[in-house]
């Protein structure tokens, strides 16, 4: 299994706080990604990094911020929490082979935001 | 702008038949395809990829995917399904030179003994 934690795994928190979720992996890949899922959406891509200090937004992006200070770890944060962030969110890494990319997850952080 | 969709929720399966799960992709150039799956609580894992080449392709716990370009089609099959095959499946279209990931809504799948 590719080397990939997050932390915390269960969070509650209160609409308004500032919440901060951790994505660590010990693979070296170039690429990590954050992403929520929710019940018939799937996986909705919020932020990714493509190099340390390198994110873009993806399509859920509002509300959240990223940071990528060094290659191993990759930082979400919701400002100011709200009750339709309460969801699961999951990290992955890739290292794009060629022109295609595999995508490796880690365990999940389940938020809840009350 | 590339999407996947998997019409199907839910399906429910017994136990020893076999299995077929939909997905269908909207992409403009030859698609990078996969499917994941995910168990309760748990992140997702790789079943199978398919990039270019053999139409047919294997994967892991005895899973197999066929890539239909006519049909714009990427259907997931088991000949005999297992009461751990229980879990959600999520189909996926990677970009073509890039590095993002459109991911189908899933399939969860309910095997009955």
């Amino acid at each position: 299994d590719a080397g990939i934690t997050q932390s915390p795994r269960h969070k509650v928190t209160e609409t308004g706080t500032p919440v901060t979720l951790r994505c660590h992996q010990t693979e070296n890949h170039r690429y990590m990604y954050w992403y929520r899922q929710d019940p018939g959406h799937g996986l909705r891509l919020i932020h990714y990094s493509y190099g340390v200090k390198d994110t873009d937004k993806g399509e859920v992006s509002d509300g959240y911020s990223v940071s990528r200070s060094k290659t191993e770890d990759f930082l979400l944060t919701l400002e100011s929490a709200t009750s339709s962030q309460t969801s699961v969110y999951f990290c992955a890494i890739s290292a794009p082979s060629g022109l295609y990319n595999e995508q490796f997850f880690g365990p999940g952080t389940r938020l809840t935001v009350l | 702008a590339q999407s996947v969709t998997q019409p199907d929720i839910h399906i429910t399966v017994s136990e020893g038949a076999s299995l077929e799960l939909r997905c269908n992709y909207s992409y403009g150039a030859t698609p990078y395809l996969f499917w994941y799956v995910q168990s309760p609580g748990q992140g997702l894992q790789l079943l199978l990829k398919y990039f270019s080449g053999d139409t047919l392709v294997q994967g892991i716990k005895g899973f197999e995917a066929e890539f239909k370009r006519s049909q714009s089609s990427f259907n997931l099959r088991k000949p005999s399904v297992h009461w751990s095959d229980a879990a959600e499946y999520f189909c996926a279209v990677g970009e073509t030179g890039g590095f993002k990931t459109i991911f189908g809504a899933g399939t969860r799948l309910f095997v009955k003994a």
